[in-house]
């Protein structure tokens, strides 16, 4: 099972909205809608920030959100903040009864 | 308040074995699935294996196939995976997450296995 795709790196201004992508396939991503996003800060554990393709949990801000297209799913953070500076991962379950990670995504807060 | 710490981590020789154990608390463990994800230094998520509620189901990534296996003790909240045959490639931070469906929403710290001669 190949790692889902996506950007290496996004950046934007405080204040700006930016959307990470996640592409996978027809056996995973454009299958199901068990499609989630984490959030990583360096030697920290991953933390939920959206699953099911666009729930937010509670506690998490409403500047995420999240979508899905075929086999692209998205993750938009908006009124972005220097807290927001991570990396960012999607994850979907896939057809074999595995589930895949996206290759990781470093968002830098310009 | 939902807890997950993982121990057994270590210093391992290529070709040994080694078993991590997830302490789970907080929650019905018996209720949920769980997951192993490893992270290597420096590089991203890989999901490893997951166990159903009481322990009748279990998948792998291809790459452990054979030589992980997952387990877990209801009766003692505890998800264990036991590691044999390792390779250099294994060394990772070794997370327990507790997942419902897609959503992998409670990750214990990790456990850094480290696999070298």
């Amino acid at each position: 099972q190949s790692a889902l795709t996506q950007p290496a790196s996004v950046s934007g201004s405080p204040g700006q909205s930016i959307t990470i992508s996640c592409t996978g396939t027809g056996s995973d991503v454009g299958a199901y809608n068990y499609v989630s996003w984490y959030q990583q800060h360096p030697g920290k554990a991953p933390k939920r920030m959206i699953y099911d393709v666009s729930n937010r949990p509670s506690g998490v801000s409403n500047r995420f959100s999240g979508s899905k297209s075929g086999n692209t799913a998205s993750l938009t953070i908006s009124g972005l903040q220097a807290e927001d500076e991570a990396d960012y991962y999607c994850s979907s379950y896939t057809s074999s009864s595995t589930y895949v990670f996206g290759t990781g995504t470093k968002v830098t807060v310009l | 308040e939902v807890q997950l710490v993982e121990s057994g981590g270590g210093l391992i020789q290529p070709g040994g074995s080694l078993r991590l154990s997830c302490a789970a608390s907080g929650f019905t463990f018996s209720s949920y699935w769980m997951h192993w994800v490893r992270q290597a230094s420096g590089k991203g998520l890989v999901w490893v294996s997951r166990i159903n509620s009481n322990g009748s189901s279990r998948d792998y990534a291809d790459f452990v196939k054979g030589r992980f296996t997952i387990s877990r003790d209801n009766a003692r909240n505890t998800l264990y995976l036991q590691m044999n045959s390792l390779r250099a490639e294994d060394a990772a931070v070794y997370f327990c997450v507790r997942v419902v469906g897609g959503d992998f929403d409670y990750w214990g710290q990790g456990t850094l296995v480290t696999v070298s001669s």
